[in-house]
């Protein structure tokens, strides 16, 4: 069974651009996590979608964004980018729905650089 | 709000050392707990879980995790590391979503 796969895998931006990112999960999954990997926060949880509708939601300010298809691939939008959104996005997926006993697969990531 | 501590930003060991890197949390009510590492260059891979049940936990390449209650803890440990076991290890906790809620890492050296 493949693995969750994210796209790109390293982006260069300026600031004040927008940044759309990439995950497909594993077939059969229908929950999609994010994260963002940061030298300084470590991990933090973006936001979590399942069955197209965002079911979780992290500390992150607006300008984060996400959504999912029928198909369960989600993307992940950044607004007006900023220095420190720099990081390392992960996605991970789940099956989403045996309750509180989940596990999450993570993607290798999207690496982020802005300038 | 929940947290997780791992002590040990650092761990430097030589090859047939014996390791323990801590893991508390705070929440009280029903968690799963998770150790995942981060081999270099790789990405994210679950290394072993808890559910409920035993709390003693086996997972891949020979590590292990004890689930102790009343201390809020999920310890990982390998009685003899290898040289590939240098990885980041983060510990995570879940309560009734998806949302997991990870310590800072740990950075693990083993030199031959």
């Amino acid at each position: 069974k493949a693995g969750v796969t994210q796209t790109p895998r390293y982006l260069i931006k300026t600031r004040g651009q927008q940044v759309t990112l990439s995950c497909s999960p594993i077939s059969g999954h229908r929950s999609v996590s994010w994260y963002q990997q940061t030298p300084g926060q470590g991990l933090q949880f973006l936001f979590e979608y399942f069955s197209e509708t965002q079911r979780n939601k992290g500390n992150f300010p607006g300008r984060f964004s996400g959504r999912q298809f029928s198909n369960s691939r989600s993307e992940m939008n950044v607004s007006t980018l900023e220095l420190g959104d720099s990081a390392l996005y992960l996605c991970a997926s789940s099956l989403g729905t045996s309750g509180i006993q989940e596990t999450q697969y993570f993607g290798p990531g999207t690496r982020l650089l802005v300038l | 709000a929940q947290s997780v501590s791992q002590h040990n930003h650092h761990v430097i060991l030589s090859e047939a050392a014996s390791l323990e890197l801590g893991c508390n949390y705070s929440y009280g009510g029903t968690v799963n707990l998770f150790w995942y590492v981060q081999y270099p260059g790789q990405h994210l891979q679950l290394l072993l879980k808890y559910f409920s049940g035993d709390p003693l936990v086996k997972g891949i390449k020979g590590f292990e995790a004890e689930f102790i209650k009343s201390k809020f803890s999920f310890n990982l440990r390998k009685p003899s590391v290898q040289w590939s076991d240098t990885a980041e290890y983060f510990c995570a906790v879940s309560h009734n979503t998806d949302k997991l809620i990870f310590g800072t890492g740990t950075r693990l050296q083993v030199f031959p």
